[in-house]
């Protein structure tokens, strides 16, 4: 059964970047097409879809945020990262990391990461 | 992008009634494979969003036949019969024919 995890610093202060990781076991990321997901949620509020990469290492990012994202995929060691920079307090939220089909089936999602910029 | 406008914002229910969600999406997420990219999940309180629906109707493994979408173009639905009190949360349409990936606005649905 394939499990994410994601992981991060919890308070990040405002203009620094924010480095998340996303952890997956229970199977290996190199196999099945799969679209790994960052997706995030200011308390409260509803569901922002951040980015994906592909397992070749192709990206797709939401225009909104592309200029301060990175996103990286490592299979040697089953992970794939979210580095967001020039935070500020309107990124204050909580970030899930999903697995996604090209058609949007989205499982599964890890716990989620809180975020606070402060 | 493609904004997916959805209705109603909260929706109280009374156990063994059927609720009715609305989704419209500004341009028809059909893919040139025949298949609508709209899915749906649900977020109970404290927990991650949650696969219920994918391509238009079809459940997700362990998703009881109480909930079904149905829609097509650009409207679309999501049915609960029989409404029980683990229906309780926030659900989210959502269209995966473009990126950036967009979702609903989100609809609580509360027991009464």
């Amino acid at each position: 059964q394939v499990q994410l995890q994601e992981s991060g610093p919890g308070l990040v202060k405002p203009s620094q970047t924010v480095s998340l990781t996303c952890t997956v076991s229970g199977d290996s990321m190199s196999y099945g097409s799969y679209y790994w997901t960052w997706i995030r949620q200011p308390a409260g509020k509803g569901l922002e879809w951040i980015g994906r990469i592909y397992m070749t290492g192709s990206i797709n990012t939401n225009p909104s945020l592309r200029s301060r994202i990175n996103i990286s995929i490592d299979k040697s060691k089953n992970q794939f990262s979210l580095e967001l920079s020039s935070v500020t307090a309107a990124d204050t939220a909580m970030y899930y990391c999903a697995r996604f089909t090209a058609r949007g089936v989205g499982r599964p999602w890890g716990q989620g990461t809180l975020v606070t910029v402060s | 992008d493609i904004v997916m406008t959805q209705s109603p914002v909260f929706l109280p229910v009374t156990p063994g009634e059927t609720a009715s969600i609305s989704c419209k999406s500004s341009q028809s997420p059909l893919h040139s494979n025949g298949h609508t990219y709209v899915n749906w999940y649900l977020q109970k309180p404290g927990q991650s969003p949650q696969l219920l629906i994918y391509s238009v109707s079809d459940r997700a493994s362990g998703v009881p036949d109480r909930i079904s979408g149905s829609g097509s173009g650009t409207d679309f639905t999501l049915k609960i019969s029989r409404v029980e009190a683990e229906d309780v949360g926030v659900y989210y349409c959502m269209q995966a024919l473009q990126t950036p990936l967009t979702f609903g606005g989100g609809t609580k649905v509360e027991i009464k």
